[in-house]
């Protein structure tokens, strides 16, 4: 089992959607959680840390189910510009351990 | 303020050869690391480093070596090219107050 799992997708959804991706984690002990995004053929970039009260930055929303083991993104009003995979990232004493990615693709 | 510089962005290598990705950051991380990237599979951490001198490996270290002989560089050394190590690599520091990683541009290495 894959320490930190994505649905691969892709989610293609039309503008002004609202999308969601779950991740789940298998380590317990796991302390900080993110999500980056990464777009084609680029490096990966901080999109948002996520909080164990959930957080919100603009349109996106993140929250956290330690119980559960899992974290989810909640993108709203999907614009074009949020075409890009989105990376699921778990944090260990400084070990960051990456998820294989969600691809999202907004359509006019 | 560069971030992170990482070359060379674009590699063919033939089966044997050897290499060294560079790497430097100006933002006084003192935690690098390298990562490979493959369909389907995610980063994999290859090394790490928590300060200059220290070096460690990470999930898939065979094949690669690193060194840390300053806080800046942090280059990654193929010593014998094989086509498994088609990939793209990603170099990264880490700011340790928030955690958050940052990249260089990647390098798509090709083994033929």
């Amino acid at each position: 089992r894959k320490e930190v799992e994505q649905d691969p997708g892709p989610f293609n959804v039309p503008e002004g959607a609202t999308v969601a991706f779950n991740c789940t984690y298998s380590n317990s002990a796991s302390q900080s959680f993110f999500w980056y995004r990464q777009d084609c053929r680029k490096e990966p970039k901080l999109l948002m840390s996520v909080y164990s009260s959930g957080n919100e930055d603009g349109r996106f929303t993140a929250q956290l189910n330690r119980a559960s083991q899992y974290i989810s993104l909640l993108i709203r009003d999907s614009k074009l510009s949020d075409s890009a995979t989105y990376l699921c990232v778990v944090n260990e004493n400084n070990d960051m351990r990456f998820g294989a990615g969600t691809r999202l693709t907004v359509k006019p | 303020n560069a971030g992170v510089t990482q070359t060379p962005k674009f590699q063919v290598l033939k089966t044997g050869q050897s290499m060294t990705l560079q790497c430097a950051q100006d933002m006084n991380h003192e935690y690098m690391s390298w990562y490979r990237q493959d369909p389907g599979m995610g980063l994999r951490l290859i090394h790490y480093s928590v300060g200059a001198g220290i070096t460690d490996q990470g999930e898939v270290p065979n094949g690669y070596n690193v060194s840390r002989s300053t806080t800046e560089d942090f280059p990654l050394r193929l010593l014998s090219a094989a086509p498994s190590q088609t990939s793209v690599y990603f170099c990264a520091s880490i700011e340790l107050s928030s955690l958050e990683a940052f990249f260089g541009q990647g390098t798509r290495l090709t083994v033929v």
